[in-house]
């Protein structure tokens, strides 16, 4: 089976463009989120969805939106760039049920804004 | 705000050597989780421990879960080159969105 993908593998904007990423998740998978992982650091929690509705967001500020789709694709929209969302963004897939709750990771998008 | 503390941050040893990564919060989790990232890669769920002074092994590694859930450390036996990466921990929130730690970079030299 596929895992999760995401593309693009690499994108480089300007300072104010808006960019759009996808991800399509594990198939039987309801449940994806969205990170963030600036060069040095851990991921950090941009966005929940799950079945189509946000579930959760993280601290970040309106510039960034998210929606899933119908056949729980998403799509991570972030507008007016800033030199500081330059990172690897990460889409997660799950599939929530009982126990405990296992994240399984796309290989990301690189986004380089200059 | 990071809730998990990671330590060390920076780690290279050579082949054969033990080691032991830690992840510290001052919050209680419901669970904790170690991810392996290797570079241009997602992170990789390795274990997940659920329970107060849990431990679980996986081949050379060595998972374990604080009494009062607020700790976890990562014990690697002999390490090859092939364990190279970054290690991360997290924890979930009521909603089941996960914290990250600050990660530790492991360098594991032949």
């Amino acid at each position: 089976d596929a895992g999760v993908t995401q593309s693009p593998t690499h994108l480089i904007k300007t300072r104010g463009q808006q960019v759009t990423l996808r991800c399509s998740p594990i198939s039987g998978h309801k449940s994806v989120s969205w990170y963030q992982q600036v060069l040095g650091q851990g991921p950090q929690f941009i966005f929940q969805y799950y079945e189509k509705e946000e579930r959760g967001r993280g601290n970040f500020p309106d510039r960034f939106s998210a929606r899933q789709f119908p056949n729980y694709s998403s799509e991570l929209n972030v507008n007016a760039l800033l030199l500081g969302d330059s990172a690897l963004y990460l889409c997660a897939s799950s599939s929530i049920g009982r126990g405990t709750y296992e994240q399984y990771f796309g290989p990301g998008t690189r986004l380089t804004v200059t | 705000t990071q809730l998990l503390e990671q330590s060390p941050q920076f780690l290279s040893i050579q082949e054969g050597e033990n080691l032991t990564v830690y992840c510290n919060s001052s919050s209680v989790f419901s669970s904790l989780q170690w991810y392996r990232q290797e570079p241009g890669e997602g992170p990789v769920l390795l274990v997940t421990v659920v329970t107060g002074g849990e431990v679980k092994k996986l081949k050379r590694l060595t998972f374990q879960f604080g009494d009062a859930r607020k700790d976890s450390s990562l014990h690697i036996t002999a390490a090859q080159p092939g364990d190279t990466g970054l290690y991360l921990c997290a924890g979930p929130n009521t909603g089941n969105q996960f914290y990250f730690g600050t990660g530790t970079s492991l360098t594991v030299i032949p």
